[in-house]
């Protein structure tokens, strides 16, 4: 079974450019959620979609959006970069094992704003 | 307002030595507390914790769950230089909520 996958494995832009991040979780799975883990500092909740909705999303602001696709893909935006976005971001992929939740992190895309 | 700590931050150790890693957490709704190692890029899932009193082991890892104090560890006995990673502490409400990790480094 293919684990959850992300592109580009890396991406470089320079202020004030778009950066968009793809996921793909795991086959079946409907939920996926985005996490940024920048250097030093654990992971922080950016968004959650499910059934292609968003569901929640963490404190940050509103130039981080993104979409899922009917296939349950999703797709993480960031416009207006700034320095401070060069950061790790995950995405996970979440099942219901029948008493909780559990999710399956997919190898990140390296973000780096120059 | 839900958080998530684990402690130590850091943490160095010798070969062979066993290490105790503390989460602790206040989130409203608890469901799950999930244990992961994270080394290079991916966290990877170590354990999922529901239920008070119940010891998950896996070969040399161990962890359990406290849900009246609201605390968990993960014990890793006869550590290796490949257990050098960092552990995260996630805890499942609403959404998944992380502490900031604990980085451990063996040494040969």
């Amino acid at each position: 079974e293919a684990g959850v996958t992300q592109s580009p494995t890396h991406l470089i832009k320079t202020r004030g450019q778009q950066a968009t991040l793809r996921c793909s979780p795991i086959s079946g799975h409907t939920s996926v959620y985005w996490y940024q883990q920048a250097l030093g500092l654990g992971l922080q909740f950016l968004l959650w979609y499910d059934e292609g909705e968003e569901r929640n999303r963490g404190n940050f602001p509103p130039r981080f959006s993104g979409r899922q696709f009917p296939n349950y893909s999703s797709e993480l935006n960031v416009n207006a970069l700034e320095l401070e976005d060069s950061a790790l971001y995950l995405c996970a992929s979440r099942f219901w094992t029948g008493v909780s939740y559990e999710q399956y992190f997919g190898p990140g895309t390296r973000l780096t704003v120059t | 307002e839900d958080k998530v700590v684990q402690s130590p931050l850091s943490l160095v150790v010798h070969e062979g030595d066993t290490v105790t890693l503390n989460c602790s957490y206040e989130v409203t709704n608890f469901r799950s507390l999930l244990w992961y190692k994270q080394e290079k890029k991916a966290p990877t899932f170590l354990f999922m914790l529901t239920s008070s009193g119940i010891e998950k082991k896996s070969g040399r890892l161990s962890s359990i769950l406290d849900k009246k104090e609201l605390f968990s560890i993960l014990n890793i006995t006869a550590t290796q230089t490949g257990d050098s990673a960092i552990y995260l502490c996630a805890v499942y409400n609403n959404d998944m909520r992380f502490g900031a990790g604990t980085r451990l480094t063996v040494k040969p």
